[in-house]
């Protein structure tokens, strides 16, 4: 069946510098796409959400990329923060019900 | 105030019991989500109410039973526990259904530990 997964399990990131969280996705009738960061003891949280009719979304510090051809999302944040350390997933919704289909994750660590 | 709750937040039961897992949200939101998250941190929906009616029901072995008394609670009730079904259980809450792009909002976790 189709699915979203994710490139790395884990990314370093030196404090302050920006991080690139990559996401596949393989069914080209996925039409929203939501990040989510989940922090260690915790539920996931909402971070930013893009539509398929959109390349690109901006929120604070946090910018989603969506490129339909190739079937790719990316999270890109911006000067990366110690609190930013925590488990990204992307997610897919492509029917009504709203059922999210969850990648792996990726785990980013922040280096002080 | 907690918009989604869930209790308890730790379970830790033996093999062949029964326990339930509970969840309130506040938003008032109409739909409802039980997602299990494995140890990879692979997390994957089982079920869904929209105002106390099932509407998605993944491949979920039947000793799992969702109960939602209300559009504000959905419980979680498993039959006859196994080792296998030691995870993390996330309730989660959306405001519709029906309309694709819905953010859902998740709950603190539960984590059970099936001895």
């Amino acid at each position: 069946g189709e699915s979203v997964g994710l490139h790395l399990p884990t990314l370093s990131v030196q404090e302050g510098d920006n991080s690139i969280i990559n996401c596949a996705y393989s069914n080209s009738a996925s039409d929203y796409f939501i990040w989510y960061k989940q922090e260690s003891g915790k539920g996931p949280q909402f971070i930013i959400d893009i539509r398929s009719n959109m390349d690109k979304r901006q929120g604070q510090r946090v910018t989603v990329l969506l490129n339909k051809t190739v079937k790719h999302l990316s999270l890109q944040i911006a000067a990366t923060q110690p609190g930013d350390s925590a488990v990204y997933f992307c997610a897919e919704n492509m029917a009504a019900g709203n059922k999210l289909t969850f990648g792996g994750g990726t785990r980013v660590l922040v280096k002080p | 105030d907690t918009a989604v709750s869930q209790t308890p937040k730790y379970l830790v039961t033996q093999m062949g019991n029964d326990k339930s897992i509970k969840c309130e949200q506040n938003l008032g939101h109409d739909t409802m989500y039980w997602y299990k998250q494995d140890s990879k941190k692979f997390l994957k929906i089982m079920f869904s109410y929209n105002n106390k009616e099932l509407i998605i029901n993944e491949t979920v072995p039947n000793r799992f039973s969702p109960k939602s008394p209300d559009k504000a609670h959905l419980n979680l009730h498993i039959n006859s526990l196994e080792l296998g079904d030691s995870a993390v259980y996330f309730c989660a809450s959306s405001p519709l259904v029906g309309l694709v792009g819905e953010t859902q909002y998740f709950g603190p976790g539960t984590r059970l530990l099936v001895l």
